[in-house]
């Protein structure tokens, strides 16, 4: 069946300009999970949604940062004001429900130049 | 120190050797350990999936918790030029945090 699908693949955007990144989770999973890759820091967690509510925002790394999820389903990242620290992939996850596996789309990588 | 440590590499073995990839973690909450496998420019993609300690074996992979030592493993039987990758290990607690905690990483090359 189909995977986590994340759009776009690719974002440049300028620094101090707002960015949405969407992601479509796999068909019937419950749990959504937004990541963040950087060289330097590895893969860190962002947010958790269980349905459309946002239970755990713990590691969202400021006020810039924000996330919904519509419908259960679809799920929109957005940084507003973008730095160029921000520059990283962003990844999703879901799983069927709470604590089981989750499994990743393919990511966007933002260049904030 | 970060919860989860791995070397990062990169570990070069012969085709066919058997590979142990290896990770620390420091938080005793964990519960749940993951190992993933991630290909240039991919997504992380999931390999084992494991509750407390003991081994699990999944064709070619084994994956191996200690939760005394906090010291888990991964060993890749018959290794393939198409297992070179970035291998990443994962923790997370049994209730309240729903996030992975990975640590950075272990970047694997098999030789033909």
């Amino acid at each position: 069946g189909a995977g986590v699908s994340q759009s776009p693949s690719n974002k440049v955007t300028e620094k101090g300009k707002d960015v949405e990144l969407r992601c479509d989770p796999i068909s019937g999973h419950t749990a959504l999970y937004w990541y963040r890759q950087s060289l330097g820091q590895g893969l860190e967690f962002l947010i958790y949604f269980q349905g459309n509510s946002a239970p755990d925002k713990s590691g969202l790394p400021s006020d810039r940062f924000s996330a919904e999820r519509t419908g259960g389903s679809v799920s929109t990242l957005t940084i507003q004001r973008t730095q160029q620290e921000d520059s990283a992939v962003y990844l999703c996850a879901s799983s069927l429900e709470r604590m089981r596996e989750q499994f990743f789309g393919p990511g966007t990588r933002l260049t904030v130049l | 120190q970060k919860e989860v440590e791995q070397d990062p590499g990169p570990l070069s073995v012969p085709e066919g050797a058997i590979v142990s990839l290896n990770c620390t973690y420091s938080n005793s909450a964990f519960q749940y350990f993951m190992w993933y496998r991630q290909y240039s420019r991919k997504g992380p993609e999931l390999l084992m999936y494991t509750y407390s300690s003991g081994n699990k074996e999944d064709g070619r992979f084994t994956a191996q918790v200690d939760k005394s030592s906090k010291y888990i493993s991964l060993f890749i039987r018959d290794s393939q030029p198409s297992d070179s990758a970035t291998y990443l290990c994962a923790g997370r607690s049994g209730g309240g945090a729903d996030g992975l905690t990975f640590g950075k990483g272990t970047h694997l090359i098999i030789q033909p």
